[in-house]
């Protein structure tokens, strides 16, 4: 079975600045998709980005990118410029393909943006 | 993007009842819809995967006789907690797919048994 780790529990980081968390996965797979997703206070949980592991392209969505690096098995995400409304739990998440849509989640990163 | 409602987002319950829990795609058809409990400060741990009029699939671990899932129809997920104990109280979500790669969330619903 897949797992996926994220290493840091809390991070904090200055309005304005970069802020990189980092995700590690493990799997037998070669065919699959990794997700970020936020939960803020209201924990509604939002799709930060997505990537298709058959893409060697970073995916990027406005401020937010991830460096993945198949071989090594890791997707971290950059949030540049933070701003105060990215406060929020952030998870990683994988997805086999064609797996029916199930997720597996890492344990979650807790992000405060300090003004 | 794709609206999952959640109903109630929270309720309190006496120990020993029965609660609930709604999933509903408002504007999608669902062929699967998946439950997560979410304790705090925690990830969420995924519970069953249901699909519309078959019997939902479970996780190991999770009881079967204690959370009730039924899948109805494609627009519908419920989760039945019965007899309820302190120990069941947590946030319940739901996320729903409709073939894609995404999974779309409910809003969550925070069940508390006293």
């Amino acid at each position: 079975a897949q797992t996926v780790t994220q290493s840091q529990p809390e991070m904090s980081v200055q309005e304005a600045e970069t802020v990189t968390l980092s995700c590690t996965y493990d799997t037998s797979e070669s065919n699959y998709y990794l997700f970020w997703y936020k939960q803020p206070p209201s924990r509604q949980m939002i799709l930060v980005i997505r990537q298709e592991a058959y893409k060697q392209q970073n995916a990027t969505e406005n401020r937010f990118s991830v460096n993945f690096q198949k071989a090594a098995k890791s997707f971290s995400l950059k949030i540049s410029d933070s701003q105060l409304g990215d406060t929020a739990m952030y998870f990683c998440a994988f997805m086999y393909y064609n797996a029916g849509n199930m997720l597996t989640f890492g344990g979650g990163t807790r992000l405060m943006v300090k003004p | 993007g794709a609206v999952v409602s959640q109903h109630p987002s929270w309720v309190i319950c006496k120990s020993g009842t029965s609660v609930k829990i709604e999933c509903r795609s408002l504007d999608f058809q669902a062929t699967t819809m998946f439950w997560y409990r979410q304790f705090p400060k925690q990830s969420l741990m995924l519970m069953a995967t249901s699909n519309e009029g078959s019997k939902a699939t479970y996780e190991q671990g999770v009881e079967k006789d204690k959370f009730l899932i039924n899948h109805a129809s494609l627009t519908l997920s419920t989760l039945t907690v019965t007899s309820a104990h302190p120990e069941d109280s947590s946030f319940y979500i739901c996320s729903a797919t409709q073939g894609g790669t995404e999974a779309f969330f409910g809003q969550g619903t925070r069940l508390t048994v006293v």
